[in-house]
């Protein structure tokens, strides 16, 4: 299966700073990347969906300004928590696909806004 | 709109048992993908299978196997002789359209604790 790389795996931030997770496919490339965030004790809920080199798709309820997602290359993808605050403290979750196969989950990361 | 239930949040069984996780879904299309995946508590989402709409067969993969039933939405799993490191959140999940490729609504998650 396909390999996907996500740090930091966990992060502790005050409130109001930004930070940036980065997710990579290692061994193949994806046009598009998924990135999810779940609550605790809850199921994953979709972000947003991003294309390499267009603008992220993000689903209602989700500030675009706020979560600021790159998609730079055909292999990185980068999530941006501006100006976090303790309600943004959860466990984002990035996921490349390849079409015809399952989605692939990078290994997560917990955030704590303190 | 699609959705995904898995009625069961939490399951605590002794190990060695054997424990169905259930699984329903709604959807309007005809053509959907139907996916298990497991997360243990390091948080990573580990697949376990795909199942497209056309293909009712069962699977059986080691101790585990699905048992996909189109007539009442399910897709339930089955854990054979659980053991300790069976213990996860296990997610249902559901791909609506042509092609597994795509947004996954994932069901609520259910917690199964596999006791010694």
């Amino acid at each position: 299966g396909a390999v996907v790389s996500q740090h930091p795996s966990r992060v502790i931030c005050k409130s109001g700073t930004s930070v940036k997770i980065e997710c990579r496919s290692l061994d193949f490339q994806a046009t598009t990347m998924f990135w999810y965030r779940q609550f605790p004790k809850q199921s994953l809920m979709l972000m947003a969906t991003s294309n390499e080199g267009s603008k992220a798709t993000y689903e209602q309820g989700v500030e675009k300004d706020k979560f600021l997602i790159n998609h730079a290359s055909l292999t990185l993808s980068t999530l941006t928590v501006t100006s976090a605050h303790p309600e943004d403290s959860s466990f984002y979750i990035c996921s490349f696909q390849k079409v015809g196969t399952e989605a692939f989950f990078g290994q997560g990361t917990r955030l704590t806004v303190v | 709109a699609q959705k995904v239930t898995q009625a069961q949040t939490e399951i605590s069984v002794v190990e060695k048992e054997d424990v169905t996780l259930d699984c329903v879904y709604e959807t309007r299309d005809t053509t959907y993908y139907l996916f298990w995946y497991k997360q243990p508590p390091s948080g990573e989402l580990v697949f376990l299978i795909r199942r497209n709409s056309f293909d009712e067969q069962n699977e059986i993969s080691g101790r585990y196997s699905w048992n996909f039933q189109k007539s009442t939405s399910s897709f339930n799993f089955t854990i054979t002789a659980s053991q300790v490191v069976d213990s996860a959140v296990y997610f249902c999940a559901l791909k609506e359209g042509g092609t597994s490729y795509g947004k996954l609504t994932f069901g609520q998650g259910t917690i199964l604790t596999v006791h010694p």
